[in-house]
Order: structure tokens, then sequence, then C-alpha cells
């Protein structure tokens, strides 16, 4: 399996801008999460999906934050407008919930960069 | 407030000796607790486990200890290598957090040789 596939790995845009991050789970996985990693904060969790709906959107900072998973090998994360802050590495996650308990495969990350 | 934490940013150990993470924790409804590894540029990859239910999981060079009663876990590495160098991320779940998991925030490894 190919594991999960983020994309684009990296992007630099400029504070108003609308930044949309793809992530594409492993196929049959049920579950998809969506982190954020800064140095202050840590990994954070954003959103969770099971069976392309979503469970937990209580990360998620604000309402210029949204998520997506419109099928069961694609979802994305949007924001708009994009604020300096905003500035980290996005990873996405998957994992099945009936095999290794918790067990999360992370894909290589977006390091978003808005100037 | 910070459910899991790491309270070491860092740690430096010489090649061949044990390496030794710690990691605390305060939700006492956590009942499950992981480990993950982190190279530069890639995603955090799954290292070893523990169920609530043992005090130790053991895989290779790696050994998982949880002291419950303290709310206390720590990861041993034996022997440390140089690739062993990452950052590594203690992670916690419970029965009612379906599959969300609860980061610390890191400890950076460096093994010199």
């Amino acid at each position: 399996d190919a594991g999960v596939i983020q994309s684009p790995r990296h992007e630099v845009t400029e504070m108003g801008q609308e930044v949309t991050l793809r992530c594409k789970p492993i196929s049959g996985h049920d579950y998809l999460f969506w982190y954020r990693q800064t140095m202050m904060r840590g990994l954070e969790l954003l959103i969770y999906f099971n069976n392309n709906v979503p469970i937990d959107d209580s990360g998620m900072p604000e309402d210029r934050f949204s998520a997506k998973m419109p099928n069961a090998s694609f979802s994305t994360l949007k924001i708009q407008p994009s604020e300096p802050r905003d500035s980290a590495v996005y990873f996405c996650a998957s994992s099945l919930s009936y095999r290794v308990k918790y067990e999360q495969y992370f894909g290589p990350g977006t390091r978003l960069t808005v100037t | 407030d910070q459910q899991v934490k790491q309270n070491s940013p860092s740690l430096s150990v010489q090649e061949g000796r044990i390496s030794i993470l710690n990691c605390d924790y305060t939700n006492s409804m956590f009942d499950y607790f992981l480990w993950y590894k982190k190279y530069p540029a890639e995603g955090p990859t799954f290292l070893i486990s523990i169920s609530s239910i043992k005090d130790k999981n053991e895989d290779g060079r790696f050994t998982v200890f949880l002291n419950k009663s303290a709310k206390h876990l720590s990861l041993h590495i034996v022997p440390s290598q140089p690739g062993d160098s990452a950052v590594y991320f203690c992670a916690a779940s419970g029965y009612n957090a379906g599959n969300m998991l609860t980061f610390g925030g890191g400890t950076r490894l460096m093994v010199k040789p």
C-alpha cells in the first residue's frame, strides 16, 4: 500500500488567500484525522471523520477552517482566509477501527507558510 | 491543560547506552498508550503500544513500562543506535475517546556515535 498521501508537501501563500490541503487515506481505513503541529502547541487534533462523517471538530481553531470528506478516499482541509498564525505542518492520518487499536498511520505532512 | 506531558524536550545519549524517555498523563480514563517516532520532514510512525491491563510491553530493543498509580509511562531503548535519533511522541486514548489520540509535546532524542 502507498500509505497516506498528502498534497501539496509545501505551500507558501499570502495572508488572506484560500488554502486547500488534500489527503488520501490508506485504502480500507474507516477513520481519518487532521492534525496540526506547531512549536508552541505541539501536535494537536483538529477534526476526525469516521466513515466519511465528521465526528469531532472541537479542535478546529475557528470558522476560517473547514474540512470535508466527500468519499472514503479523499479529504480536504481548507483555510479561508489564511493568516500568518496558521503557518504550521498539517498532518493527515488514517486508521482501522477493528484492527490494531488506536494505531494511526500518518502522511508526510504539508508545511504551510503564510506570509 | 495538557493531559499528556513529556517534560524533557530533548535527550542526548551515547551509542550503545540506554535511552529512557518519559511521559506523564493526568486523565485517569486513558487506558491505551502509544509511542510514535518522527524523523524530520516525515509524519510520525507508530513504534510500540501498551494497554492499561499490562505494565510492560517489549518489542526488540524497545520496551514500554506503564505505572498506572503514578500515571507515568516510559520508553526504554537498549542499546541506542544513531538511527534512533528522532522526536518521540507519547500518545494516549481511552474507551470513550473513539480512535482519538492525545499527544504529548515530544522529546528529541540524539544518539551520539
